[in-house]
């Protein structure tokens, strides 16, 4: 079945470190990909998505490309700041309109 | 953006009891909503679509008669745990999506449920 992994956390970074985050997905068909980010005592917000391959979806200077030969969609951020500390989900949605999620990441930014 | 809400966001109840969980589109109206289970460190795991004016369709392996699922109105849908048990402890998180099932999905802030 349709099933995303994502890397285990707790991920601690120091500001203004290099974020990566992976994710791999196995989906049949043509899913669309999302990061979704949870702050503390908040629900799920989208950070950005890609629906067909190739695409790369970006917000807030996090980036994702939808990579279809490896089966991924990598979060990746240059830069990060403390507020960027979070959990961070993966997830897919296939052509059934069914989303299947990751563990989620937390992730941690110290000043 | 569009807000959704639950109530109550944490509960404790005994083995036995039931417990309504409501879920709200606080800014839009949502003919569908989204039930979600989330167990510590695990991954979110669909549980039922909630769809206004029919019944909920419910996931593989989710109990329908154990997990009650009503759609009341356009912004609001509850989740009923009849007859709880501690292994129904868990995270239970919503979501709606704005404009039609394909669209963007918003998620409730979640609700903690520890059945003693």
């Amino acid at each position: 079945g349709d099933s995303v992994t994502q890397m285990e956390g707790p991920v601690t970074l120091s500001e203004e470190a290099c974020l990566t985050i992976n994710c791999t997905y196995t989906a049949t068909g043509y899913p669309s990909l999302f990061w979704y980010v949870q702050y503390p005592g908040e629900g799920l917000q989208l950070l950005l998505k890609a629906t067909k391959a190739d695409d790369k979806g970006s917000n807030k200077g996090f980036e994702a490309t939808y990579r279809k030969e490896t089966t991924s969609f990598h979060l990746e951020k240059g830069s990060v700041q403390v507020s960027d500390s979070a959990v961070y989900f993966c997830a897919l949605r296939n052509t059934g309109n069914q989303f299947y999620f990751g563990t989620g990441t937390s992730l941690t930014v110290i000043p | 953006g569009a807000v959704v809400s639950q109530h109550p966001s944490w509960v404790i109840c005994k083995s036995g009891t039931s417990v309504k969980i409501e879920c709200r589109s606080l800014d839009f109206q949502a003919t569908t909503m989204f039930w979600y289970r989330q167990f510590p460190k695990q991954s979110l795991m669909l549980m039922a679509t909630s769809n206004e004016g029919s019944k909920a369709t419910y996931e593989q392996g989710v109990e329908k008669d154990k997990f009650l699922i009503n759609h009341a109105s356009l912004t609001l849908s509850t989740l009923t745990v009849t007859s709880a048990h501690p292994e129904d402890s868990s995270f239970y998180i919503c979501s709606a999506p704005l404009e039609g099932p394909y669209n963007e999905q918003f998620f409730g802030p979640g609700t903690r449920l520890t059945v003693l």
